[in-house]
This record gives C-alpha cells, structure tokens and sequence, in this order.
C-alpha cells in the first residue's frame, strides 16, 4: 500500500521566494497532519486537519504560512513570502480516527531558503 | 498539558550490546505512548505503541517498551543492538482522537 506522498522531496529557494509542499495522505485517512523539524526546535506539529477541515492551526508560525485541504486525497502547505529561518524539514502525516491512531509520516520535503 | 521528556540527547553503544532509551511523560489521563524512528534522511516509522493492557509491549525490530505508570515512564530497549539501530529515536504521547507529543529525541551512534 502506498503511504503518505510528500513533494517536492527537495527545495532550495531563495528569500522572498513562494514556497508550496503537497501532501497526499494515506487513502480513506480522514486526519492529516503538518509538522515542521529543525535542529533547535524539533518536531512542531503546525496544522491538523479532519476531514478536510483545520482543526488546529496553533502552531502556525506566523501569516507567511498557510495550509490547505480542498479534498480528502491532498493538502498543501504555502510559505509567502519564504524566510532563510524557515529553512527545516517539513512532514506530512495521516490517521484513521476509528480504532488504534498509529500517525503514518511520509518522508519529507527538506526545504533550505538561501 | 501534556509532555514528552527524553533526558538523553545522545547514547553510543557499542554493537551487540543492550540499549535503553529513557522516556518521560506528563499527561493527566490515561496516555496513549508511541515510540518512532528516524533514520538519516528518511521519515518517522513506529516502532510499537500503547495503549492498555500488558505494560510491556513489543515492537518491530527486536524493540520492546515497558509502561510504568507510577514512574511515568515508557523506556525502550533492545538487547543486542545491531549497526543499522543507528538513528534518531522518538517518545510520543497524546489522546485518543488527538494529536501527538513528541520528545527532543535520543540519537543513537553504534559502534562496532
């Protein structure tokens, strides 16, 4: 079975530049989840979403960044206007809400702004 | 609220020996405890959960993670680790229905 498909895998971007990751969760998973992961801070959880819904969104950064699920199979993540700061690896996640809620993370997109 | 405390940033042990990763949580209701794996460049795998029943549970990869309540603690161990253990490791907590708590990490260096 497929797991969770993040992309791009890598990308390197300059300062200022618009930054968009997409997410494809694990199919008939109704939660989905975007974390961030750095040396200093760890692994943040930024958003979540069930249903297609944000639940969630204490830990956005701030308003450069923003996160959308305009269906069950796909979810973006935007950065506008992208910082050297926000430079981390960024994990997509999904769950199923009905019985043991095992998070499946894909396997990044490494992001460095320059 | 709750949190994950894992007070070992880094562990070196040597191939063939037994490895134990500490794992502290502060939660105020019955915990659902997670145990994850990074290997370099890769995502986070589960290496095994819990969630009631027998306190120790058994996961993938010859690990297996003992629940003590009274210690608040859920410590992972292996008894003969082997080179490709190498890697991050991560303690996670959170609700049914809810997100998770994860800890700071432990990296794992195996020697030979």
């Amino acid at each position: 079975d497929a797991g969770v498909i993040q992309s791009p895998r890598h990308e390197v971007t300059e300062m200022g530049q618009e930054v968009t990751l997409r997410c494809k969760p694990i199919s008939g998973h109704d939660y989905l989840f975007w974390y961030r992961q750095t040396m200093m801070r760890g692994l943040e959880l930024l958003i979540y979403f069930n249903n297609n819904v944000p639940i969630d969104d204490s830990g956005m950064p701030e308003d450069r960044f923003s996160a959308k699920m305009p269906n069950a199979s796909f979810s973006t993540l935007k950065i506008q206007p992208s910082e050297p700061r926000d430079s981390a690896v960024y994990f997509c996640a999904s769950r199923v809400s009905t019985g043991i809620n095992t998070i499946y993370f894909g396997e990044g997109s490494w992001l460095t702004v320059v | 609220a709750q949190s994950v405390t894992q007070p070992d940033i880094h562990i070196t042990v040597s191939e063939g020996a037994s490895l134990e990763l500490r794992c502290n949580y502060s939660y105020g209701a019955t915990p659902y405890l997670f145990w994850y794996v990074q290997s370099p460049g890769q995502g986070l795998q589960l290496l095994l959960k819990y969630f009631s029943g027998d306190t120790l549970v058994q996961g993938i990869k010859g690990f297996e993670a003992e629940f003590k309540r009274s210690q608040s603690s859920f410590n992972l161990r292996k008894p003969s680790v082997h080179w490709s253990d190498a890697a991050e490791y991560f303690c996670a907590v959170g609700s049914r229905g809810g997100k998770l708590q994860f800890g700071a990490g432990t990296q794992v260096v195996v020697t030979p």
